[in-house]
């Protein structure tokens, strides 16, 4: 059981959007900065977002985050197959005084 | 270019200590502007992380893992390593290290390297 909520998978059609939500508490999310990477097998996992909304180097604009109170979202816009992968958020938690990661969100392209 | 490769054996009998190495090339583990972390992911499931380590060598383990863990640096080397003991099948999985900006930005990763705990 994750200390950070995600929704284990999200679909949509090529050159569409998804959102991929991660939920937390006041001591984690809602207290620190949230990050976002993609894990594709056998690659190295990817920085795609830092500091909430901060895009990464050499990350195209289709990558976007935000976050509210507790809570903090990362859309993919204009979908590509290559875009297929598994995506997690992370922050601090101030109470376990750890990283804290989501428990990972399955992107599938129609 | 920061590059992180992940090395150690692919297997590993219970109840012994697990020793993985992280070669950094394009940078220096000696940095003052970075941490060095060490993340897992078991099969099939989500990312844990393990620990972070300075230049200065001072620590910070994940609790769960704490009295198991141990991280260090060889600056000569420009490596870091992680030694994680009495290990249990539930420790099986693909172990990653990471430079870490500002302890949550995990800029640059290795590839993984697959831990088998078997007898």
């Amino acid at each position: 059981q994750s200390v950070l909520t995600q929704p284990p998978s999200v679909s949509a059609a090529p050159g569409q959007k998804v959102t991929i939500s991660c939920s937390g508490s006041n001591s984690n999310i809602g207290n620190n900065y949230v990050s976002w990477y993609q894990l594709l097998p056998g690659t190295a996992p990817k920085l795609l977002i830092y500091d909430n909304d901060e895009r990464s180097s050499v990350i195209p604009d289709r990558f976007s985050g935000s976050k509210s109170g507790t809570s903090a979202t990362l859309d993919i816009t204009g979908l590509q197959t290559g875009d297929e992968a598994d995506y997690y958020c992370a922050t601090w938690d101030s109470s376990l005084s750890l990283v804290v990661f989501g428990g990972g969100t399955k992107v599938t392209v129609l | 270019q920061v590059q992180l490769q992940e090395s150690g054996p692919g297997l590993v009998k219970p109840s012994e200590t697990l020793s993985l190495t992280c070669t950094v090339s394009g940078g220096s583990v000696n940095s003052n502007s970075y941490y060095w972390s060490w993340i897992r992911q078991p099969p099939g499931k989500g990312l844990e992380w393990i620990g972070y380590i300075y230049n200065s060598g001072s620590t910070n383990y994940n609790p769960s893992l704490k009295s198991r863990v141990t991280m260090s640096l060889d600056t000569s080397k420009n490596q870091l390593s992680l030694k994680l003991r009495s290990l249990t099948a539930a420790d099986t999985a693909i172990y990653y290290c990471a430079r870490v900006n500002l302890l949550t930005i995990f800029k640059y990763w290795g590839q993984g390297t697959l831990v088998t705990v078997s007898s």
